[in-house]
């Protein structure tokens, strides 16, 4: 059981590139979701699934596309890199879309854009 | 505007104090969760707040969601250096165009020197 697994660990983008962070869980989770972390900011949500096929937007999702067409898979899209989305990258999955269920957080991705 | 408050931002202190930590908000919550955030991982679960006046017990750490349930409580009794790491709290968003959302507090930097 591998949990939530998160590729590449480290990606460095020139400005106006794109690229998809890879997000994947195997505990067969209902409940997917992407946050960035800045210093100082906490977590904020970018976009999240409560299932395979439906996708909503979170904080702050401008910039960034997802899709899930499975239950195992949420990739995050940066369709044209910009400076302000050097961050790290976190996804995380729960069970159901209750929020009183424990999310479990993948080791993050640390993306910079020059 | 963040949700959820965190105090303070920072805190360093020696083996064996106690120490608080707070989580405050102007909006009532279904439920709280607090995380920990050790460097270079993802966030893990360290308890989930149901109840107003809940306390929850986690050997060292007791955690207390507020009669109102607008705040919560970190509570570490004779801190140790294993207790560093950055605490976060989250709270769902529960009803309207924002069902779904989790949203997190910048956290708490403890660091517990030997």
């Amino acid at each position: 059981n591998a949990g939530v697994t998160q590729t590449p660990k480290f990606q460095v983008l020139k400005t106006g590139q794109s690229m998809t962070l890879q997000c994947a869980q195997d505990m067969n989770h209902e409940y997917m979701s992407w946050y960035r972390q800045d210093p100082g900011m906490g977590l904020r949500l970018i976009h999240y699934s409560v299932g395979a096929g439906i996708t909503d937007q979170g904080e702050v999702p401008n910039g960034y596309n997802v899709s899930r067409s499975t239950t195992e898979d949420f990739p995050l899209r940066l369709l044209s890199a910009a400076p302000s989305q050097t961050s790290v990258y976190f996804c995380a999955s729960s069970s159901t879309w209750r929020l009183t269920d424990t999310q479990y957080f993948g080791p993050g991705t640390r993306l910079t854009v020059l | 505007t963040q949700l959820l408050e965190q105090s303070p931002q920072f805190l360093s202190i020696q083996e064996g104090e106690n120490l608080t930590v707070y989580c405050n908000s102007s909006s009532v919550f279904s439920s709280l969760q607090w995380y920990r955030q050790e460097p270079g991982e993802g966030p893990v679960l360290l308890v989930t707040v149901v109840t107003g006046g809940e306390v929850k017990k986690l050997k060292r750490l007791t955690f207390q969601f507020g009669d109102a349930r607008k705040d919560s409580s970190l509570h570490i009794t004779a801190a140790q250096p294993g207790d560093t790491g950055l605490y976060l709290c989250a709270g769902p968003a529960d009803r309207g165009s924002t069902l779904g959302r989790l949203y997190f507090g910048r956290g708490t930097q403890l660091t517990v020197w030997p």
